[in-house]
């Protein structure tokens, strides 16, 4: 599986917009690229996947460049709610599809 | 269906007695997994069902763990002779396969809230 690498914490202030950059520089052809976020003392929760280009839903946006060895995940006008773990994954989404998750990004976000 | 739900959320018990944890998926969703978490780091794939076969087994899950999903539908995940390496937050999730459009399968995973276990 794609090892992960994305920054321990972040800080932002409310009403800004968020970027976090994960790198996957062995990310392999079948891999799609995950993001799920994560509250204290709850289950991680799926936020968006994509494979190339751009994805955007309701609550996020994931950029991915041509070589796709990288990844941003941006939120828009963070609100304090949003403060939480995220954890960027790389890996097929068929078969048993085990999750693997690193450390994540804690963001704090302030008033 | 409200979501993925576990039982009991919290476990505080003795070395070397017996858990069990029991998860219940969303209704329609073929596979089951049961993760481990330990404060700071991020879930550990413990083992997965597909409708009532166990497919896979992490090698974290040793001879003292065991997980059933006896018709498909709940699991259960029983940890004997506890040790206080043990305690930490079970999570269980389950999700739907399907096939994303242009190709490739989609594999989204929802999460239950989690067993917190203290082995004292």
């Amino acid at each position: 599986l794609a090892k992960t690498t994305q920054p321990i914490s972040m800080d932002s202030y409310e009403g800004q917009e968020v970027n976090i950059t994960c790198s996957h520089n062995n990310i392999a052809t079948n891999d799609y690229i995950t993001w799920y976020q994560q509250f204290p003392s709850q289950g991680p929760r799926f936020i968006i996947q994509g494979y190339k280009t751009k994805v955007t839903n309701e609550v996020a946006s994931l950029f991915i460049p041509a070589d796709r060895k990288s990844s941003t995940l941006s939120l828009p006008r963070v609100s304090l709610s949003d403060t939480a773990v995220y954890y960027c994954l790389v890996g097929e989404t068929g078969g048993g599809n085990k999750l693997t998750f690193g450390t994540g990004t804690q963001l704090k976000v302030e008033l | 269906d409200t979501g993925v739900s576990q039982d009991p959320r919290h476990k505080i018990t003795k070395r070397g007695q017996n858990v069990t944890f029991r998860c219940d998926p969303i209704s329609e969703h073929n596979r089951l997994y049961w993760y481990r978490q330990t404060l700071g780091q991020g879930p550990e794939f413990l083992t997965y069902f597909q409708n009532e076969a166990q497919l896979e087994k992490s090698r974290l899950l040793s001879d003292r763990f065991s997980a059933e999903r006896p018709k498909g539908s709940f699991s259960t995940l029983e940890i004997q002779r506890t040790e206080q390496g043990d305690s930490a937050m079970y999570l269980c999730a389950s999700s739907l396969s399907g096939w994303l459009a242009g190709g490739g399968s989609y594999n989204e995973q929802f999460f239950g809230p989690g067993t917190r276990l203290t082995v004292l």
